[in-house]
């Protein structure tokens, strides 16, 4: 079974970091390009970054480019977020989420297994 | 930057009847549109991709269509835990989601 367990979720001051990580299980976890996704309050689904089997191929939302950064350990089955000066619109329940299709996180992979989300709030 | 437009923003629909989402693309993704379903306090659920193949364990009352620019989920008689927002998602170039709709009880 496949299991997606984020964490790292906490409340943070504007211009803070904060690191999330996600813990993967039940899949070959090197094969697999991997994603963040976060819904803010009342907001809908926003992609904000992905990573293809290495942390060399990598992409970001534009909100947060420059930022953020995605990196994975593959000896650690573990999915990383770093989130450097935080805003306010960055509070939201941050996902997980597991490519299948294509091993290039730019095109051609959609989703099919997702974590319960960690929630990120930034407010002084 | 590919961005997505779903309409309605929220469906009211009775139970049994059928649904029509649609979704628009800024510039052509080809097959690459998947739709999600997503309900409060779990994660979102992946019904179909490559535009009109379902997922594993879908039932066939949710079907996909379209290509290009223009796509739509239909569920055909809906029924009571298909209430829930719905999103299409682009995978041609990086990601994109619509905004949602919403599908309530009417």
């Amino acid at each position: 079974e496949v299991r997606l367990v984020e964490s790292g979720g906490d409340l943070v001051q504007p211009g803070r970091s904060l690191r999330l990580s996600c813990a993967a299980s039940g899949f070959s976890f090197h094969d697999n390009a991997l994603h963040w996704v976060r819904q803010g309050p009342g907001k809908g689904l926003e992609w904000v970054a992905g990573i293809g089997l290495t942390s060399s191929n990598v992409g970001y939302a534009a909100s947060v480019a420059g930022r953020f950064t995605i990196s994975r350990d593959n000896g650690k089955n573990s999915l990383y977020l770093q989130m450097n000066s935080l805003r306010p619109e960055d509070t939201a329940l941050y996902y997980c989420a597991k490519q299948v299709g294509t091993t290039g996180p730019a095109g051609g992979g959609y989703f099919d297994s997702w974590g319960q989300g960690t929630p990120v709030t930034v407010s002084s | 930057e590919i961005v997505m437009t779903q309409s309605p923003a929220t469906l009211s629909v009775s139970p049994g009847e059928r649904a029509t989402l649609s979704c628009r693309a800024s510039q052509s993704v080809g097959f690459s549109l998947a739709w999600y379903q997503h309900k409060p306090g779990q994660p979102p659920r992946l019904l179909i991709y490559g535009a009109s193949t379902r997922a594993t364990g879908i039932p066939a009352r949710f079907s996909g269509s379209g290509s290009g620019t223009e796509f739509t989920l239909t569920i055909s008689s809906l029924q009571s835990e298909d209430f829930a927002v719905y999103y299409c998602q682009q995978y041609k170039d990086w990601r994109a989601f619509g905004q949602g709709t919403k599908v309530e009880i009417k």
